[in-house]
């Protein structure tokens, strides 16, 4: 039972263009959701997350949509750079306010090409 | 900087051979959590400790999986009688706690059982 779904296993973008990486879920207990990024031989690291209460966060090139009625989100990322071609996860906690074990999707590989 | 460190780096055992892994999280960060990533697949959740309170063990594939913390401190992951089908990459993560989502990764083990 996948509870959060990154339906792309890939995606290449041009460098200086958009990139949005999509993810579902189906757990409507979710209440907050964090995308994490991922280099080859190393854990993931944490890039940016999103209360339920919001629709949007922005942090620099990197802006997380949050649609919950549609309960889907959306990473952007813009201008895509070259250093940006990891693989994404993005992440949901039904937590009460607490830190809570994270359900993960299964990953984005964007390539981010010259 | 001081950021989760987790031992070996890389594990090959022989099938049906006990393993014991090693996730030493950051200091002060009373959340510790352990995940596997097998081949093509995302990270799957598998224990969480928050401190003194009974450890959530609902990821747990099998009863040949057990990990210890003690304290807030070092916490090993204990894999016995290896299958072919535990080969993965082993993470840890570590976070404050309370209200903090932010989970700060290790680089992970990577196990292989032949």
């Amino acid at each position: 039972d996948q509870q959060v779904k990154q339906n792309s296993p890939s995606l290449s973008v041009q460098e200086g263009r958009i990139s949005i990486l999509n993810c579902d879920y189906t757990n409507s207990m979710f209440d907050y959701f964090l995308w994490y990024k991922k280099y080859p031989a190393e854990g993931p690291t944490f890039l940016i997350s999103i209360s339920s209460i919001k629709d949007k966060n922005e942090d620099g090139r990197f802006t997380v949509f949050l649609n919950k009625s549609a309960k889907h989100l959306s990473l952007h990322i813009v201008p895509s750079q070259p250093g940006d071609s990891a693989v994404y996860f993005c992440a949901a906690s039904a937590g009460p306010g607490t830190a809570s074990k994270l359900t993960f999707g299964t990953g984005t590989r964007l390539q981010v090409t010259l | 900087g001081a950021g989760v460190s987790q031992s070996p780096s890389n594990k090959v055992t022989e099938k049906g051979k006990d393993v014991e892994l090693r996730c030493d999280p950051i200091s002060g960060h009373t959340a510790l959590y352990w995940y596997r990533q097998r081949l093509g697949q995302g990270l799957e959740f598998l224990i969480y400790f928050q401190g003194n309170s009974a450890p959530d063990k609902s990821g747990l594939p099998s009863d040949r999986f057990s990990a210890e913390r003690t304290g807030e401190s070092v916490s090993t992951l204990t894999i016995q009688r290896t299958q072919q089908e535990d080969s993965a990459v082993y993470l840890c993560a570590s976070s404050l706690g309370g209200v903090s989502y932010e989970q700060y990764f290790g680089p992970g083990t990577r196990l292989t059982v032949t």
